[in-house]
């Protein structure tokens, strides 16, 4: 597989579930971030990890919790989410000190909570 | 600290036509430039980017976009649009030499009508 690859593609949880989110890049990049895109809103940075630490935590809920046990893998822990954590959670992957490459983004995960 | 603006939300234009989408940046040092598109349930994926030299820059599926420094601006336009092109694009800049972090403009919504 090549790029920026995220599953499930669609997830659908109750408010009182444990999930995750799973995103690998193939692309040998060392840093990865996880964005929320939600209807008529524009993209929200929500964690920033370069060489596997966490570099930036945007104010994000504590019922969102990020793993980045490698630089090739980035997950994402929801737990007792609200519904209007509904979103398209979109995973990108970059070379830190090469910003003139911009980012790779995988397909996203559309997620419902019921 | 960088910032875009992309100055409409929505543009619909009739298939053939050329169509131009604004995009308007605010830095206090130089910068790269980048358009991404996004397609229903997909994520993001790069057209186009401006690095240096020459201001005008060809992307993929016959999109092009012009570097104004004066104006702060890198305005995206394609001459002669197809039904396929209906998709989100996005107007994005990070700092030369800097943090590297991405920062999006809200995105316009190109619908092209038959």
């Amino acid at each position: 597989e090549t790029g920026v690859t995220q599953t499930p593609r669609h997830l659908v949880m109750g408010m009182t579930n444990k999930k995750s989110l799973k995103c690998e890049q193939h692309l040998g990049h060392n840093a990865m971030y996880w964005y929320k895109q939600s209807a008529k809103k524009p993209l929200e940075l929500m964690f920033v990890y370069s060489l596997e630490e966490r570099v930036e935590n945007n104010s994000v809920p504590s019922r969102f919790s990020p793993e980045c046990p490698n630089s090739s893998h980035l997950f994402l822990h929801l737990h007792t989410l609200q519904p209007e954590d509904s979103a398209l959670y979109l995973c990108a992957s970059s070379q830190y000190g090469q910003g003139n490459y911009g980012y790779t983004f995988g397909s996203g995960t559309r997620l419902t909570v019921v | 600290a960088q910032s875009v603006t992309q100055l409409d939300s929505q543009v619909p234009v009739f298939e053939e036509a050329p169509v131009e989408l604004r995009c308007n940046y605010s830095s206090s040092v130089s910068v790269y430039l980048f358009w991404y598109v996004q397609y229903p349930n997909q994520g993001l994926q790069l057209l186009l980017k401006y690095l240096s030299g020459s201001t005008l820059v060809k992307g993929i599926n016959g999109f092009e976009a012009e570097f104004n420094k004066s104006q702060t601006s890198f305005h995206l336009r394609k001459p002669s649009v197809h039904i396929s092109d209906t998709a989100e694009y996005f107007c994005a800049v990070t700092s030369q030499g800097g943090s590297e972090k991405l920062v999006f403009g809200k995105g316009t919504k190109l619908t092209v009508n038959p």
